[in-house]
């Protein structure tokens, strides 16, 4: 099993429609969960931590997080093209060698007018 | 300059060539990483320090060695590199508070080994 996983898309919705992108992680003990959105040819952008049981909202964007599961997803509210990039869910997992934080591979999302 | 800056922002070396990727924090963190990102791979990482201490080499091949000379500059020197090293690499930087990784990237350098 992956460490953090991601369906890779890529995920077509209208523009002003909400956007769901999901994450699933395998380390029980994670306490710290973060999105990052990445367009084509630029580095990840953080646009949302969260580190409690529930909706974490901000602007158009709301974090769940559902640690009994190991799913937190991401929720972009009336959809924009502008929105259109690569979102990366990183976990914060326990390795061998301590904590580091762990990337899915991404969800591509594209808006369409 | 805010933010985390990198240099060069593109490269393409030989693969006899030695060259170093600079990085620069502006944040006042503590922690700086290096990571690899190649198409359809997540995110690798290879280096992290805290407080100018390499804590963590992912099994990285020793044609890649990192230098922290102080809390807001990190290198990563290239030599010898092969075809397969050629990526995005990136540069990030936290303020390690308990459990909290939020991590800032730079640019990147986007690689190409010829």
């Amino acid at each position: 099993q992956k460490e953090v996983e991601q369906n890779s898309g890529p995920l077509s919705v209208p523009e002003g429609a909400i956007a769901s992108l999901n994450c699933t992680y395998s380390d029980r003990g994670s306490q710290s969960f973060f999105w990052y959105r990445q367009y084509s040819g630029k580095s990840p952008e953080l646009i949302m931590s969260i580190y409690s049981n529930g909706d974490k909202e901000d602007g158009r964007f709301t974090a769940q997080l559902n640690k009994a599961s190991q799913y937190v997803s991401l929720l972009i509210r009336d959809s924009q093209p502008s929105d259109s990039a690569t979102y990366l869910c990183a976990v914060d997992i326990l390795t061998g060698g301590g904590n580091k934080l762990t990337f899915g591979t991404g969800t591509q999302l594209k808006v369409e007018l | 300059e805010t933010g985390v800056t990198q240099t060069p922002r593109h490269l393409v070396m030989g693969m006899t060539n030695k060259k170093s990727l600079k990085c620069e924090q502006h944040l006042g963190h503590n922690a700086m990483y290096w990571y690899k990102q190649s198409a359809k791979k997540p995110l690798e990482l290879m280096f992290v320090y805290s407080l100018e201490e390499r804590v963590e080499n992912n099994s990285v091949p020793s044609r890649f060695s990192p230098e922290c000379p102080n809390s807001s500059h990190l290198f990563l020197h290239l030599h010898t590199l092969q075809p397969e090293d050629s990526a995005l690499y990136l540069c990030a930087s936290s303020q390690h508070t308990g459990t909290s990784y939020e991590q800032y990237f730079g640019p990147g350098t986007r690689l190409t080994v010829t």
